[in-house]
């Protein structure tokens, strides 16, 4: 079956310019996760939706990033006024149930470079 | 806040040896544990998840155990093949909606 599918793969873009990543979850999956892998930092939890809930935002390094799902499905991160820290690998992941029961899958990642 | 830590950062074996790699985590409130393993390049690939109320989970040559009150989780890897080359991420699940990953342990398996 599909798993978790992420695009662009890769995106190049100048500082200063807002980017949007997206995310396809596993289909019938409530929950979507964004996660960000830094070199040399291991990955960090950004961002986490569940169903129609209130997404849970206390991952986001700065008002820069937002995220919304539509129709409980399609995510989609956006950075405005991109910096080159902001340069990283941004994964994003769905699991099927509530936090805390279920496995989370997680999708190939959309590598981001801010020149 | 909850802090993984993954012992070795890096690993050399010879094909065919056995092995384990070690997960610490600080706060013992974990609603799971999840063992990845990452390609160079690639996503997440889900291996074994163990709930906080099991003890081990096994999936063909791995696996995976976890002491919750000791803060402690092992992969351990029978008969290593060259194909198990990649990164080995621990991650734990406590009480907000998310994965704490530790840094990983770089696993080469020598043919």
């Amino acid at each position: 079956g599909a798993g978790v599918s992420q695009s662009p793969s890769n995106k190049v873009t100048e500082k200063g310019k807002d980017v949007e990543l997206r995310c396809d979850p596993i289909s019938g999956h409530t929950a979507l996760y964004w996660y960000r892998q830094s070199l040399g930092q291991g990955l960090e939890f950004l961002i986490y939706f569940q169903g129609n809930s209130a997404p849970d935002k206390s991952g986001l390094p700065s008002d820069r990033f937002s995220a919304e799902r539509t129709g409980g499905s399609v995510s989609t991160l956006t950075i405005q006024r991109t910096q080159q820290e902001d340069s990283a690998v941004y994964l994003c992941a769905s699991s099927s149930r509530l936090a805390g029961g279920d496995e989370q899958f997680f999708g190939p990642g959309t590598r981001l470079t801010v020149l | 806040k909850q802090e993984v830590t993954q012992i070795p950062a890096a690993l050399s074996v010879p094909e065919g040896e056995n092995l384990v790699l070690n997960c610490s985590f600080t706060d013992s409130a974990i609603y799971n544990l999840q063992w990845f393993r990452q390609d160079p390049g690639k996503g997440l690939t889900s291996l074994l998840l163990i709930q906080s109320s099991q003890r081990e989970q096994t999936s063909g040559r791995l696996n995976a155990s976890l002491d919750k009150s000791s803060g402690r989780s092992t992969l351990y890897i029978a008969a290593s093949q060259p194909g198990d080359s990649a990164t080995y991420l621990c991650a734990v699940m406590g009480g907000a909606n998310n994965l704490f990953f530790g840094t990983g342990t770089r696993l080469t398996v020598i043919p």
